[in-house]
């Protein structure tokens, strides 16, 4: 079945620090991916998407590129902030229309 | 944008007791909404799909008479646990597909803690 497979986190950076989260998939077709950010204590929000291939996403200076080849869609930031402490959780909608959520990778970001 | 309401953000409940948590979607109908509990530091596992007007559909290993769902309108579902046991106690996520674009999009999430 489809599945989502994410990098371990937690992962912590200091302020102005270059992220990249990776996220890997496997899927039948050609599923539309998401970055889902969930901030403490709250639910989850859409950061960003993209529905084919070569699509970038961009969200708040997030970024991630559809890349069919390596069936990846990396996440990545130049700058963070703390404000961009959270969990992120890479996710795709496949064929069988329903939504897979990788485990999530918790940032923190420290000032 | 849409959103996707719950009701209420924090419970505390008993050991045996029932309680209920709404999901209402404020500005858009959705035939389908889902049910997710999420554990400490952990993903998101879907629970059940809701469809409006029919049975859940509830995933592998959920016990279908400890989590009651009701979808009675096209923009309400109502998650109950049943007989609540402390290791009930979990954030529970409610989510609706936009009819549109197929977005998904999320309560709140509600905190449950059973004594």
């Amino acid at each position: 079945g489809d599945s989502v497979t994410q990098m371990e986190g937690p992962v912590t950076l200091s302020e102005e620090a270059f992220l990249t989260i990776n996220c890997t998939y496997t899927a039948t077709g050609y599923p539309s991916l998401f970055w889902y950010v969930q901030y403490p204590g709250e639910g989850l929000q859409l950061l960003l998407k993209a529905t084919k291939a070569d699509d970038k996403g961009s969200n708040k200076g997030f970024e991630a590129t559809y890349r069919k080849e390596t069936t990846s869609f990396h996440l990545e930031k130049g700058s963070v902030q703390v404000s961009d402490s959270a969990v992120y959780f890479c996710a795709l909608l496949g064929y069988g229309q329903n939504f897979v959520f990788g485990p999530g990778t918790r940032l923190s970001v420290l000032p | 944008g849409a959103v996707v309401s719950q009701h209420p953000s924090w419970v505390i409940c008993k050991s045996g007791t029932s309680v209920k948590i709404e999901c209402r979607s404020l500005d858009f109908q959705a035939t389908t909404m889902f049910w997710y509990r999420q554990f400490p530091k952990q993903s998101l596992m879907l629970m059940a799909t809701s469809n409006e007007g029919s049975k859940a559909t509830y995933e592998q290993g959920v016990e279908k008479d400890k989590f009651l769902i009701n979808h009675a309108s096209l923009t309400l579902s109502t998650l109950t646990v049943t007989s609540a046991h402390p290791e009930d106690s979990s954030f529970y996520i409610c989510s609706a597909r936009g009819a549109n674009t197929g977005e998904l999009f999320f309560g709140e999430g509600s905190r449950l803690t059973v004594l």
